[in-house]
């Protein structure tokens, strides 16, 4: 599975967007974007995947470049609750996938302040 | 629907012992994995099961076993705890197919002294 970056730490004011970027410039035409995200001491939660078009739920909006070698998540009014690690996950889906197997980087700390 | 359930939430062992941790997921899920996570190490996978059997794993000691039933419950098994093993293991259901998003169980942390 394709490696990610992210930056450790963000914040953003609650009722405000929070925008958190990740970079996979080595993704391949398989792989998809996950996003998890695990608030303190607590199992992490799945949010949102997409291979290369834009997708939202009720919990957010994944934004994939053209050329998908990087990937925005948008929380549309962060509350107080959204504070988080979030964590960007590329992986194969089908053929070849690792099933089971997430590979977890460190991931973005989000702090979401009043 | 019910989500994925641990038992116990907190445990407290001695180094040497062994212990069973438990995980049952969401109805109708067939695939648990099990993770470690470690202010150190961060977010580790251990193994999944699917249809009772093991058909994945990650780089721990052979200490570091588990089953699957019938059910679809799962069991990790950690033998002869060392201090190192002190973590929170997570567990997570998936339909085991398709796009396979993972759901989390709360965990079990361990503490080994």
């Amino acid at each position: 599975d394709a490696k990610t970056t992210q930056p450790p730490s963000m914040d953003c004011a609650e009722g405000r967007a929070a925008n958190l970027p990740c970079n996979h410039s080595t993704i391949s035409g398989n792989e998809y974007v996950y996003w998890y995200r695990q608030i303190h001491s607590q199992g992490p939660q799945y949010i949102i995947h997409g291979l290369k078009n834009n997708e939202t739920n009720e919990m957010a909006s994944l934004i994939i470049t053209e050329d998908r070698k990087s990937s925005t998540l948008i929380l549309p009014h962060a509350t107080l609750r959204d504070t988080a690690v979030y964590y960007c996950i590329v992986r194969v889906v089908g053929r070849g996938s690792t099933l089971g197997r997430l590979y977890f980087g460190r991931g973005t700390q989000l702090t979401v302040w009043p | 629907k019910a989500g994925v359930t641990q038992t116990p939430r907190y445990l407290i062992k001695t180094r040497g012992q062994q212990v069973t941790l438990s995980c049952s997921p969401i109805s109708g899920h067939r695939s648990v994995s099990w993770y470690q996570q470690t202010p150190g190490q961060g977010l580790q996978f251990l193994f999944e099961y699917f249809s009772e059997t093991q058909r994945n794993k990650g780089n721990f000691p052979g200490r570091f076993s588990g089953r699957q039933f019938s059910n679809s419950r799962s069991e990790m098994n950690v033998s002869t705890l060392e201090l190192g093993d002190s973590a929170l293991y997570l567990c997570a259901s998936s339909t085991g197919t398709g796009g396979y998003e993972q759901y989390f169980g709360p965990g079990t942390r361990l503490t080994v002294t």
